[in-house]
């Protein structure tokens, strides 16, 4: 089965710093892109970032200076490295791989549950 | 940076047809996909690449883009279609991705 799964999402003060990660499985993780998207409460989805297959990064301006993704293919993982950050990055944040391979402008056709962050003092 | 426009609110009797609307500048030269997301859920790609389906995504659901629209057009709605629906682009220009605000179906 093809899968993706988050995890480091928890409570933290503004200007804090928390990891996030995205686990896969199912498929050969090396080849696919991998994006982070999120959702503020009642809001719509955000493309956050997105690490290529060929190793290229980009960032929406929001997060730019202060998100960083990495990607380690030997354990079939990305994460979301935030720092300072701001209550406007309260959000469920999930992660999702392009249905093809080697593409970052495919449909998302995996996306994993999601892990919450919450930004609060 | 590009942006993508929703009207907020769709609303479709079962049985007819619900039309969603995504505009954007010269979409049309663009790939538009579609997600439905239900409350709760994770989204759901159910058209990519304008108008193709993933194996699970009912034949009732097409896509279509040109000039400055893209459409989701639901046929024949049914109650479990009641859900958000988002379109999504790659901008080649700014190298992000792009999502529009969001359309929510109301099956009357």
């Amino acid at each position: 089965e093809v899968k993706l799964s988050e995890s480091g999402g928890g409570s933290v003060r503004p200007g804090g710093s928390l990891r996030l990660s995205c686990t896969a499985s199912g498929f050969t993780f090396s080849t696919y892109a991998i994006n982070w998207v999120r959702q503020a409460p009642g809001k719509g989805l955000e493309w956050v970032s997105s690490f290529s297959s060929g190793g290229d990064t980009y960032y929406a301006d929001s997060v730019k200076g202060r998100f960083t993704i990495s990607r380690d293919n030997a354990h079939n993982t990305v994460h979301l490295h935030m720092n300072s950050l701001r209550a406007g990055d309260t959000a469920v944040y999930y992660c999702a791989k392009p249905f093809q391979e080697h593409v970052l402008q495919g449909g998302m056709d995996v996306w994993g549950e999601g892990t919450t962050v919450t930004v609060s003092s | 940076s590009y942006v993508l426009t929703q009207p907020p609110s769709v609303s479709a009797a079962p049985g007819r047809t619900a039309t969603i609307t995504c505009g954007g500048n010269d979409i049309g030269s663009k790939s538009v996909h579609w997600y439905q997301q239900r409350p709760g859920q994770a989204p759901v790609l159910v058209i990519y690449y304008d108008s193709d389906r993933p194996s699970g995504t009912p034949e009732r659901f097409s896509g279509s883009n040109s000039g400055n629209t893209a459409t989701l057009t639901i046929s024949r709605v049914e109650a479990g279609d009641e859900a958000d629906y988002y379109c999504h682009v790659w901008d080649r220009s700014s190298d992000q991705q792009v999502f529009g605000g969001g359309t929510k179906l109301t099956v009357l």
